[in-house]
């Protein structure tokens, strides 16, 4: 069963605008990450945060953890063509990671 | 290349047939994670080993499916008897494990695609 749910289900943006990607999960976690997959490409690693960080940034990307409603966001500053790709939360359970479903991210020229 | 590579890249296969996938991590990682993704779905967890020890199988996975990792490195999953229902993009990932409760960060390989026919 799924553990993250990611909100939109899609998102279309276009270029130079911000995207803003949410998780909610259900049981306590010691950390939640986001990953990104193209088409057609394996799922990459973006960003990892532990339950006792509230923010987290690397380059372009900020995420938040807000544990007390159990969600998460992701937030990708001045999309890029190169940004489209499908993002997934994965939250940490029973020693692995459990994926939701993902948000499907497309910029527009 | 010293990421995580897995082979075949794509397979077809008929029904009732068994298949196999390779799936070699980084040299370092002592985690070894197999998922199974459908179109529009996120990775599903199927089995994972720490070094040569099956740890969990997910409770989804039947009788037909049996993964090895025999000696600590490279992974196989097998797929006995194959169904329709069988395809899917089987994704491996591996990781460190330094710590007793922390989980790191997964590295995926590029998928096997299987397609039954």
């Amino acid at each position: 069963s799924q553990q993250g749910e990611e909100d939109p289900q899609a998102l279309s943006i276009q270029e130079g605008e911000n995207a803003t990607m949410n998780c909610s999960y259900k049981t306590s976690i010691n950390n939640l990450q986001w990953y990104r997959q193209n088409s057609g490409r394996g799922l990459v690693h973006l960003i990892l945060i532990r339950s006792n960080e509230r923010e987290k940034h690397s380059g372009r990307l900020r995420v938040t953890l807000d544990t007390s409603k159990k969600s998460s966001s992701l937030l990708i500053t001045a999309s890029r063509a190169a940004d489209t790709a499908s993002y997934f939360c994965a939250t940490d359970r029973d020693d692995k990671i459990i994926f939701g479903k993902g948000t499907r991210l497309h910029i527009l020229p | 290349d010293t990421g995580v590579s897995q082979d075949p890249r794509h397979k077809i296969t008929k029904r009732g047939q068994n298949v196999t996938f390779r799936c070699d991590p980084i040299s370092e990682h002592n985690r070894l994670y197999w998922y199974r993704q459908t179109l529009g779905q996120g990775p599903e967890f199927l089995t994972y080993f720490q070094n040569e020890a099956q740890l969990e199988k997910s409770r989804l996975l039947s009788d037909r499916f049996s993964a090895e990792r025999p000696k600590g490195s490279f992974s196989t999953l097998e797929i006995q008897r194959t169904e329709q229902g069988d395809s899917a993009m089987y994704l491996c990932a591996s990781s460190p494990h330094l710590t007793s409760g922390i989980l790191y960060e997964q590295y995926f390989g590029p998928g096997t695609r299987l397609t039954v026919t």
